[in-house]
């Protein structure tokens, strides 16, 4: 079992729609990322989260520590946003400490 | 200013043979992290180095290796290449080696074995 799960593993949505993106994990975590891949490679880091719920633009994200669960939300979509979103986290413990667990990423192609 | 860098952007190597790849971190950032993504897949943590130290090291074979400079950039070394190292290797800096730093990615460079 993957210690980091995405779902949907892919979405497609007509502009303008409300769009959620989820993230479950099985480990203990110091932080989550959710980050941003674009077709070529390059990632952007959208947010990073210990508690409650950011929001930036039409983006927001919020975390439930005890449930072991994060949502992406994408508010007004639009086609440029279409990319692969991947949620990632780092544990507080183990041998990973320090460096990222990455989810499989959700494609999100988001249709004029 | 400049983001991470990473060079090159594409290379393709035959079975057996050896490849450098190479990293500059945000200026002032010390610690770098190195991440191999096959197609399809999430990445994975291969290496972190801080201040010239490797810091942590991922689940991946002595083939692979890495090293940081004294202006804190990075090389990634992978020796006798084999089909399955085709990926996208992407190189993340952050400030320190803490677990609250937000790392920043490069473009990454991609790998293909041919």
């Amino acid at each position: 079992k993957n210690e980091v799960e995405q779902s949907p593993q892919n979405l497609t949505a007509q502009e303008g729609e409300f769009i959620t993106i989820n993230c479950s994990y099985s480990v203990g975590i110091s932080a989550l990322h959710w980050l941003q891949q674009h077709p070529g490679g390059g990632i952007v880091s959208l947010f990073m989260l210990s508690s409650g719920k950011k929001k930036h633009g039409r983006l927001i994200a919020t975390i439930n520590i005890q449930e072991k669960h994060s949502s992406l939300h994408i508010t007004a979509s639009h086609p440029r946003d279409s990319a692969v979103y991947i949620c990632a986290v780092r544990m507080n413990y183990g041998g990973s400490q320090g460096n990222l667990i990455f989810g499989k990423g959700t494609k999100l192609s988001v249709k004029p | 200013d400049a983001g991470v860098t990473q060079s090159p952007t594409h290379l393709i190597k035959t079975r057996g043979q050896q490849v450098t790849l190479r990293c500059s971190p945000i200026s002032g950032h010390k610690s770098v992290s190195w991440y191999q993504q096959v197609l399809g897949q999430g990445p994975q943590f291969i290496f972190q180095y801080y201040e010239k130290e490797e810091r942590g090291r991922g689940n991946f074979p002595d083939r692979f290796s890495a090293r940081q400079f004294p202006n804190y950039s990075s090389e990634l070394n992978v020796n006798a290449l084999l089909l399955g190292d085709s990926a996208l290797y992407l190189c993340a800096s952050s400030l320190d080696a803490v677990t609250t730093d937000t790392q920043y990615f490069g473009p990454g460079t991609r790998l293909t074995v041919l």
